[in-house]
């Protein structure tokens, strides 16, 4: 069975704080591929990036960065300098080889950016 | 930028109606996926196709709901009779990835309301 945690529901910040939202991740699978996906309120889910389990290496793109930590499961998000923009709610989401692109979703973070 | 179309948006009905949702998903998209998404919670895939077979509905109440994509292109999610735990978004997503695990791409949802 798979499993996302997002233990943090709510987080608030003020504009140009760093935040980072975690992600705690559950399989028994060895090949599987974790994502980040941001909702704003208009509902419909975008997706930020996808990492396979073979490739802990972290990644950068603008403001966004992701921590990927295989001995602790966990796959962490972190926006740098935070925009009103920013305010969504993020998932982090889990698909496994052998589930053929079935994605397990955590309950998602509100992310609340304050100006 | 091609999308995927949902409709309706919005939907109220009383319990014991029938509704239906409709999704077109990108063109040459071979997987497509309905969810669905209580507030304050992640996505819960209801049914998976590829082309116009399904390869998960474990999770589809199969004794309310139904789901098809005839041609193998758009999708009609069906639900009757409606009950009041049925009140959701529900989500389209479509994948280019046949059985991988590649990103999704969502719509905007359909949001039902069952009074």
């Amino acid at each position: 069975a798979q499993k996302v945690t997002q233990a943090q529901t709510e987080i608030s910040v003020v504009e140009k704080e760093d935040v980072t939202l975690d992600c705690v991740y559950e399989t028994r699978d060895t090949t599987y591929y974790l994502f980040w996906y941001k909702q704003p309120p208009s509902g419909e889910l975008v997706f930020l990036i996808r990492r396979n389990s073979f490739d802990e290496q972290n990644e950068i793109s603008g403001r966004y960065s992701w921590n990927f930590q295989k001995s602790t499961s966990s796959f962490n998000f972190t926006i740098t300098a935070s925009q009103v923009v920013d305010s969504a709610v993020y998932f982090c989401a889990l698909t496994a080889d052998t589930n053929a692109g079935k994605s397990t979703f955590g309950d998602g973070t509100t992310l609340t950016v304050k100006p | 930028e091609a999308e995927v179309a949902q409709s309706p948006r919005y939907k109220i009905t009383e319990k014991s109606q029938a509704v239906a949702f409709w999704c077109d998903p990108i063109s040459g998209h071979a997987t497509l996926y309905w969810y669905r998404q209580i507030l304050g919670q992640g996505p819960e895939l209801l049914v998976q196709f590829q082309d116009e077979s399904v390869v998960d509905d474990s999770q589809l109440p199969k004794d309310r709901f139904s789901a098809e994509r005839l041609k193998g292109v758009d999708s009609t999610l069906k639900i009757q009779p409606a009950e009041l735990g049925d009140s959701a978004m529900y989500l389209c997503a479509s994948s280019r990835d046949r059985g991988k695990s590649g990103e999704l791409f969502f719509g905007e949802g359909s949001r039902l309301t069952v009074l």
